[in-house]
């Protein structure tokens, strides 16, 4: 079965700029989170998806959005770079209910802002 | 505020030896936990998950301890291996947020030496 695909797996852009990262879950997943990995902050919850509603989001600016499509796949979008939002996003699907339903991470997108 | 923290930063560990990775947490409503590994240019992969009415869940040569008592979680690795070299991160989910919203750790570094 193939793990979660995330492209592109490396991304610049200059400040002001806005960037679209996709997500390809686990087939049958219905849930997909996002993360952000930076060494100062560590892994930080950006939002989760299931069945195409955001169930739960964190604690950063409006910026950042993101959207599931039927087919579970994601996207999450950033608008007017930073520099400080350069980091590894990943993204993670599970089956979202039931029981143990673990996170299965993708291996990111790495996104540099110049 | 909430805080998943870890004892070490750095662990090494000669080759064959037993693994011991320990994670505290403040959050007594939290109710399932999980232990990821983290290889360079990777995402977070799942190693083992135990539920809070568990104190104890055996994998392949890793086992879960959970004292809920004392908030204390450990991941025990039995005869390491020079693959298991990575970033091990604890993280668990609070009992009222979803499946995809995951608190993470800071990381330990485990380096296994020959």
């Amino acid at each position: 079965k193939a793990g979660v695909t995330q492209t592109p797996r490396y991304l610049i852009k200059t400040r002001g700029q806005q960037v679209t990262l996709s997500c390809s879950p686990i087939s049958g997943h219905r849930s997909v989170s996002w993360y952000q990995q930076t060494p100062g902050q560590g892994l930080q919850f950006l939002f989760e998806y299931f069945s195409e509603t955001q169930r739960n989001k964190g604690n950063f600016p409006g910026r950042f959005s993101g959207r599931q499509f039927s087919n579970s796949r994601s996207e999450m979008n950033v608008s007017t770079l930073e520099l400080g939002d350069s980091a590894l996003y990943l993204c993670a699907s599970s089956f979202g209910t039931g029981g143990n339903s673990p996170l299965h991470f993708g291996n990111g997108t790495r996104l540099t802002v110049t | 505020g909430e805080s998943v923290g870890l004892h070490l930063p750095t662990l090494s560990v000669q080759e064959g030896d037993n693994s011991i990775i320990n994670c505290a947490y403040s959050n007594s409503a939290s109710d399932y936990f999980i232990w990821y590994k983290q290889e360079s240019g990777k995402g977070p992969q799942f190693i083992i998950d135990i539920r809070s009415n568990m104190d104890k869940r055996q994998g392949q040569r890793v086992t879960v301890l959970l004292n809920k008592t004392v908030k204390h979680l450990s991941l025990q690795i039995a005869a390491t291996q020079p693959g298991d070299s990575a970033v091990y991160f604890c993280a668990l989910k609070g009992t009222t947020d979803s499946w995809g919203k995951l608190q993470f750790g800071a990381g330990t570094q485990v380096v296994v030496t020959p």
